[in-house]
């Protein structure tokens, strides 16, 4: 099956620049989330989508990202305006429900702001 | 709350053994391990539910024990392959499967 698809692959910003992510997920999977993960530490939660419902975002900083997903299917994160401590790695997972059969992750968009 | 992983990394020759510990203070419904290569997305590798049994593929195992808290992932007679960060991910409830990533271990596996 195909796995978990992302875009861009890098990006690199300056400050208060915005940008967007994209994830597509595997078909079929109703869960879908983003994690930021900071170099040298484990993935954090920002989101997780049911369908095309918010489950969870209590950890997302509502005050410059935001993110949607649509039909259930694709799913974009975006930053406005982006800061420095945004630089990190954003993946992109996907899985059943429950999850009893694990995450499968997206290759990740590593951003850069300067 | 961030489970806790020790050791924060392992150095191996091939063939040796290596455990890697989580703990978290929270009741736990499941615990799941991945392998993160270096940039790469986690991969899974295997979940452990209250109540179920030890799990493990290959020389990759890994145990629940759900009064503590804890979980631990066996490697034996490790492989280059091995090598990478692992980290567990925690979930306190059957009704939602958010994860909460651990701290990390980092493993390498020398010839």
């Amino acid at each position: 099956e195909a796995g978990v698809a992302q875009s861009p692959r890098y990006k690199i910003i300056e400050k208060r620049q915005s940008v967007a992510f994209w994830c597509n997920p595997i078909s079929g999977h109703a869960t879908l989330y983003w994690y930021q993960q900071i170099l040298g530490q484990g993935p954090k939660l920002l989101i997780q989508f049911q369908n095309n419902g918010v489950v969870d975002d209590s950890q997302l900083p509502k005050d410059r990202f935001s993110a949607e997903r649509l039909k259930g299917v694709d799913s974009t994160l975006k930053i406005q305006p982006a800061k420095l401590e945004d630089s990190a790695v954003y993946l992109c997972a996907s899985s059943l429900v429950p999850a009893g059969y694990g995450y499968t992750f997206g290759s990740g968009t590593r951003l850069t702001v300067v | 709350q961030q489970p806790v992983q020790s050791p924060q990394a392992v150095i191996l020759r091939e063939g040796e053994d290596a455990v890697i510990n989580c703990s978290s203070s929270k009741a736990l419904y499941s615990v799941h391990w991945y392998r993160q290569k270096h940039g790469e997305a986690p991969v899974f590798l295997m979940i452990l539910l209250k109540g179920g049994e030890q799990k493990g593929h290959e020389k990759i195992s890994a145990s629940f024990n759900e009064k503590k808290q804890q979980s631990s992932l066996y490697l034996t007679a490790s492989q280059l392959s091995y090598s990478g960060t692992y980290f567990c991910g925690t979930a306190v409830s059957y009704n939602t499967d958010k994860l909460i990533f651990g701290t990390g271990t980092r493993l390498q596996v020398f010839p």
